[in-house]
């Protein structure tokens, strides 16, 4: 049962533009959230997060947006530049535990220079 | 500082022999997870570690998973009688205590079983 998805597999847009990458979860419990980078032959890296109190966080060209309503978040990127070129997994943690996270199945963003 | 290793970073084994995957994680981190990421699949919870003990083994697909976690800090994941379906890349993350969410991922094993 995948608790967090991401729907759109991969996504293309030109340098200089916005990237706006989705995310969707079903467990209302979420009370974390994380966005991961990962290039090729890497490890995820943490790039950004939101805690569910909170509708959006930004930190310089990444900024999430929270939806509780909707059970929706999304990252936004600008200007996107080719290094931004990855695979981008949004997660989720449930509150108390902090233990288990959820991933989604990752986004391929290819920024087109 | 150094970062999460882990390795092998590739293993070929044939189905039905046994593998032993081994992650360092960051000095000092309490927490450490094993992950594993299946061909066009995210990355699926196997178990998890709060100092040497496994509170979380919720994850592991199959009692031919195992895992072990000594002195707080090198952990080894252990698949017995391999199948052709347990190849994937095998992730360890570590993490500095329950204060902060953030996960620090090494670069993964790759298991082909054939």
């Amino acid at each position: 049962d995948q608790q967090v998805k991401q729907n759109s597999p991969s996504l293309s847009v030109q340098e200089g533009r916005i990237s706006i990458l989705n995310c969707d979860y079903t467990n209302s419990m979420f009370d974390y959230f994380l966005w991961y980078k990962k290039y090729p032959a890497e490890g995820p890296t943490f790039l950004i997060s939101i805690s569910s109190i909170k509708d959006k966080n930004e930190d310089g060209r990444f900024t999430v947006f929270l939806n509780k309503s909707a059970k929706h978040l999304s990252l936004h990127i600008v200007p996107s530049q080719p290094g931004d070129s990855a695979v981008y997994f949004c997660a989720a943690s449930l509150p108390n535990t902090g233990n288990q996270f959820y991933f989604g199945t990752g986004t391929s963003l290819t920024v087109i220079p | 500082g150094a970062g999460v290793s882990q390795s092998p970073s590739n293993k070929v084994t044939e189905k039905g022999k046994d593998v032993e995957l081994r992650c360092d994680p960051i000095s000092g981190h309490t927490a450490l997870y094993w992950y594993r990421q299946s061909l066009g699949q995210g990355l699926e919870f196997l178990i998890y570690f709060q100092g040497n003990s496994a509170p979380d083994k919720s994850g592991l697909p199959s009692d031919r998973f195992s895992a072990e976690r000594t002195g707080g800090s090198v952990s080894t994941l252990t698949i017995q009688r391999t199948q052709q379906e347990d190849s994937a890349v095998y992730l360890c993350a570590s993490r500095p205590g329950t204060d902060s969410y953030e996960q620090y991922f090494g670069p993964g094993t790759r298991l082909t079983v054939t």
